[in-house]
């Protein structure tokens, strides 16, 4: 299985851009990218997915690298409300989609 | 619309005692996980539901761990003779379609059983 890597924290301050990378250098080709996030004391919740164009949502963009061996989630004005965990996840197609949770980043943002 | 939801919130339970976890998913989702996030630890899959049945019960840490879903929808989970080191928070999910979709199917999370064996 496809593993990911991430640096273990940031800061940014708020009203600023983040940008939050991942490598997932053993990536297959049907491999999606998925990025999760969990605010303190919550559960885990969706931000977005992509598999080679770069996407973008109500949330954030998705940044892939042309190679696929790495991307970017890009917050593009951070939120005090977006301190949180993020983690950048392979799903594994052919075991129901489950997800495997690495450290993830944990994001601070401040005033 | 509703989201997952999990009952207890907390839980609090002798050493040895069984305990019973609950999780209601979205309407019409197909599938269910679940999963645990122990302190310093970060979120272990447990097992995964595709309808009634569990093609996936790889991360059950023990036997005392079981599962069950009925009539598609509310699932619980059961510890049997708790120990210390089952303490965690249990987390579900449930997703539209599971292994139909998995590539892009997007699970969504409820709040969250915050279990504590003294």
């Amino acid at each position: 299985d496809a593993k990911t890597t991430q640096p273990n924290s940031m800061e940014s301050n708020e009203e600023e851009p983040v940008h939050l990378p991942c490598n997932h250098s053993t990536i297959s080709g049907t491999d999606y990218i998925h990025w999760y996030r969990q605010l303190p004391s919550q559960g885990p919740e969706y931000v977005i997915h992509g598999l080679t164009s770069n996407v973008n949502n109500r949330m954030a963009s998705l940044a892939i690298a042309e190679d696929r061996k790495s991307s970017t989630l890009i917050l593009h004005r951070a939120t005090l409300r977006d301190a949180a965990v993020y983690y950048c996840i392979l799903p594994i197609y052919n075991q129901g989609g489950k997800l495997i949770f690495g450290q993830g980043t944990e994001l601070s943002v401040k005033p | 619309g509703a989201g997952v939801s999990q009952s207890p919130s907390n839980k609090v339970t002798e050493k040895g005692k069984d305990v019973e976890l609950r999780c209601d998913p979205i309407s019409g989702h197909t599938a269910l996980y679940w999963y645990r996030q122990s302190l310093g630890q970060g979120l272990e899959f447990l097992i995964y539901f595709q309808g009634n049945s569990a093609p996936d019960k790889s991360g059950l840490p023990s036997d005392r761990f079981s599962a069950e879903r009925t009539g598609g929808s509310v699932s619980t989970l059961t510890i049997q003779r708790t120990q210390q080191e089952d303490s965690a928070v249990y987390l579900c999910a449930s997703s539209l379609v599971g292994i139909a979709g998995a590539f892009t199917d997007t699970q969504y999370f409820g709040p969250g059983t915050r279990l504590t064996v003294l």
